[in-house]
Formats: C-alpha cells, sequence, structure tokens
C-alpha cells in the first residue's frame, strides 16, 4: 500500500506541451506539497495546500499550478513546458505544522 | 529568505566509525527543525522531528540535538554501517506555518 503515489514515475515530453503530475496520499493527511528538485539536487518548495489554504513560492512561473479535487489529491499542470523544467518533482504530504513529510518517489521531467 | 545550511556537504568514513553533521537555521520564530535519510533512488524519509530547545531524539545508532536559542542541530551515527549510506537533509519550520525549508544535505558514504 503506497502512502503517497506519483504518476508518472518518467515524463520525456516536448518543449510547449502542457502536462500534469498526479499525486494521491492515502494517509488522511491534511497538507499536500510540491518540491522541486533542482540540477544541484537541492529541494525547494513549489506549492503548499491544504483545504483552507495554498501557499505558493512566488519563485514559481505561473505556468506551474496545483489542481486540488479533494484532499487526498494534490496535481501540478504545467503549462507551455521548457527545458528548464527538467527536473525531479517530488510530492509529499503531512499532517501540518510540527508532523513529518511523507514523500512520493518522485516524477522525473524531461523536456526535449 | 530563509537559509538552511548544512555541512560537511559530503563526508567518506569507515564501516565502524562514529560521524556527525551539523545543520544551521534562523534562530527567530522557530517552530521545528526535521531530519530526513535519502537514499539513492528513494524518496526522503523522516527520522526526527524536533520542536523543543535541549531536544535530543535516538533511533537506533542515529541521534539528533536542537540548540533553537544558536540555531543549530547535530546528526549523529555511531558505529556507523554501509546501510547508513545516504543523504541526510535537514529541514526547517518557521511559527508561520510554512512549508518545510530543506538544507541542500551531507551525503554520506560508509566504506567496508
Amino acid at each position: 500500500d503506497t502512502a503517497v503515489s506519483q504518476t508518472p514515475k518518467y515524463l520525456v515530453t516536448q518543449m510547449g506541451n502542457d502536462k500534469s503530475i498526479k499525486c494521491e496520499q492515502n494517509l488522511g493527511h491534511d497538507t499536500m506539497y510540491w518540491y522541486k528538485q533542482d540540477s544541484k539536487k537541492f529541494l525547494k518548495i513549489m506549492f503548499s495546500y491544504n483545504n483552507k489554504e495554498l501557499i505558493i513560492n512566488e519563485t514559481v512561473p505561473n505556468r506551474f499550478s496545483p489542481k486540488s479535487p479533494d484532499k487526498a489529491h494534490l496535481n501540478l499542470h504545467i503549462n507551455s513546458l521548457e527545458l528548464g523544467d527538467s527536473a525531479v518533482y517530488f510530492c509529499a504530504s503531512s499532517f501540518g505544522q510540527g508532523d513529518g513529510y511523507t514523500f512520493g518517489s518522485g516524477t522525473r521531467l524531461t523536456v526535449v | 529568505i530563509l537559509n538552511v545550511e548544512q555541512s560537511p556537504q559530503s563526508l567518506h568514513v569507515q564501516e565502524g566509525d562514529s560521524t556527525n553533521f551539523t545543520c544551521s537555521f534562523p534562530s527567530s520564530n522557530f517552530y521545528a527543525l526535521h531530519w530526513y535519510r535519502w537514499e539513492t533512488a528513494k524518496s526522503p524519509e523522516a527520522l526526527f522531528v524536533m520542536t523543543l530547545n535541549g531536544d535530543e531524539k535516538k533511533k537506533g545508532r542515529i541521534s539528533a540535538t536542537l540548540n533553537t536559542k544558536e540555531g543549530y542541530s547535530y546528526l549523529y551515527i555511531k558505529g556507523s554501517q554501509p546501510e547508513d549510506s545516504a543523504t541526510y537533509l535537514c529541514a526547517f519550520m518557521d511559527v508561520g506555518n510554512t512549508p518545510l525549508v530543506f538544507g541542500k544535505g551531507t551525503r554520506l558514504s560508509v566504506i567496508a
């Protein structure tokens, strides 16, 4: 039983395309997150979301948008993909402040 | 911009050696400090969540201490084993309930 699952695991797509990465958690957590692992292997927050509040990292281009149909899902939509978007994207969830995060296995996005 | 620094960046030790790494973080507006273990080709796994100044936590051969007044935490591994080889991440959360800000990690290699 995967606690935080992301699909797809690998995604290769052309520049200019629009794509989505899905994330689902079955832990009953209240808050979900998207992190980007950059070229230096550094995890940077992109978004966090619970049923009350969306926190956006202001450095994230508006081509990236989170969509949460319900508490257990936080999908990542990316419009007009660029070469620089190539990275590994990690979804995570937690019960909120003070709780450890549970990470998904990551989605490796390659834009060609 | 919150700054979380970890040192050293990488470390090679012999099997059986004990080792420690440092995480430094802002000493103001502190809420929690997390440690994660990240094995290659896997996702980060929570080791400790620490909230109180002077906290000491232990899991098997791994332990951590916290000094919120001066803004640092140490992670200790006693009697390192090859399976301890991984990147160890620390992450800071402030009282504003913003998502975790991660350090760049310390990459540990334990040589048999």
